[in-house]
Formats: C-alpha cells, structure tokens, sequence
C-alpha cells in the first residue's frame, strides 16, 4: 500500500537560513510526487510536482525539490528561508486507481526573525 | 482560468443540527471532486470523492453524506452533526485524468457546539 511519511513534525528556521524538509514515499511504481504549502486558516496551495524526467523540479516561491528513487525520497528545499515562509507543508503521493493522492501529516515550519 | 469556492467560510452549528457545505468550481468541466477533513493539528482525511454526476465514493465511514447534483458542484451534509465533526473541511479538484495534480478551496471551518 501507498503511504507518505514527513519524519519532522515541526522546523524553526532563522529567516535567510536554508530549509529542507523531508519526505519519503512507498510506491511500488514510478510515483507521482507534490509538495503543497497551507498558511493557518487557508486551503492548500500545490508548491511542485513531479512525474517524470528531471528528478530536479523548481516551483513556486522558490522552492524546490529533488526526487531520490534509490531513497524513497522527496525532499523539499529553499535556499534562503523569509519570514512568509512558515506555514504547514504537506508531501503527496499519487499512483493509485480513482486519482487519489495520500497525504503525509505535514510539518509546520515556524521562521525565527 | 478555473477557480475553486466553497462556502460558508465559517460555521458554528450545535449537535444535532444538519449541516451543508458546498463546493463549485469554475472554468472547467468533467472534474474530479474531493471533500477532506482536517482536525485540529492534524493532516489531511479523505472522505468522499466523485468522478462524475451522481457517482459518490466514500472513503470513511461517518455520519456524513456527499452528493454532486451538477457537473462542478459537490456538496458534504449530515442529518445531525456530532462533536466530533468539527474541523475545517477542504473541497479539492483536479482535471479529469490529470495525474492527481489537486486544487484545494480556501475551506470552511465547522465548529459543533
């Protein structure tokens, strides 16, 4: 069966240091990978995707992340972390029947000024 | 371009009370539709999912219902909320066969008191 872990639960960061976080997956095919942000109160926002090819993906605000096949990994990073940035990170998995897509249980990023 | 409402976007409700939340999306035809549940400091349970008019798959059994009377619109109900209803409730979309990429509603916070 899919499933999603985020082995952080919570992350403080200096604004201007850099962010990872992290997630790993297991999918017994090629998954498709997302990394969606929630600030308090908010829907989800989609950061980036992968699905294929480049195992390096750019998206939104910065960010990016980088598929790691021999991991199980898809770890979200930022070279330079700025205060708007703390918020609820959630990784995703998709590959089963019905679109679905399994959640990980997010980790919340507080940013220090 | 396609766009995602839910409303209400706040809603305090007592035990017993019935309960509608409604989901339309703009833009786009033949989604496919999601309803999530977050609680308090919690990740992210699905609980209904539709692919087309009238088909409903539920995730969780609860004393919730879904329906989608029209092409772009998803409703959650329940006949008598329960305490534990509570949280905010997430309406997602995604294109038809658009690789589990999701779009999320900006949500609507039940409180059941």
């Amino acid at each position: 069966a899919q499933s999603v872990t985020q082995p952080d639960i919570h992350i403080t960061v200096s604004e201007g240091a850099s962010l990872e976080l992290r997630c790993n997956y297991s999918y017994g095919a090629t998954p498709y990978l997302f990394w969606y942000v929630q600030s308090p109160g908010q829907g989800l926002q989609l950061l980036l995707k992968y699905f294929s090819g480049d195992t390096l993906v750019q998206g939104i605000k910065g960010f990016e992340a980088e598929f790691k096949r021999s991991q199980s990994s898809f770890n979200l990073r930022k070279p330079s972390v700025h205060w708007s940035d703390a918020a609820e990170y959630f990784c995703a998995v998709g590959g089963t029947s019905y679109d679905k897509v399994i959640f990980g249980p997010g980790t919340s990023l507080s940013v220090i000024p | 371009s396609q766009t995602i409402h839910q409303w209400p976007a706040t809603l305090v409700q007592p035990v017993g009370s019935p309960l509608s939340l409604e989901c339309t999306v703009e833009g786009t035809s033949n989604p496919n539709l999601y309803w999530y549940r977050q609680a308090a400091g919690r990740g992210l349970q699905l609980l209904f999912y539709s692919v087309g008019i009238g088909q409903i798959s539920s995730e969780v059994p609860q004393n919730l219902s879904a329906s989608r009377p029209q092409d772009r619109q998803f409703i959650l109900s329940s006949k008598k909320l329960l305490l534990s209803d509570s949280g905010f409730y997430l309406c997602a979309w995604n294109p038809d066969r658009a690789f589990y990429e999701q779009y999320f509603g900006p949500g609507t916070r039940l409180t059941v008191t």
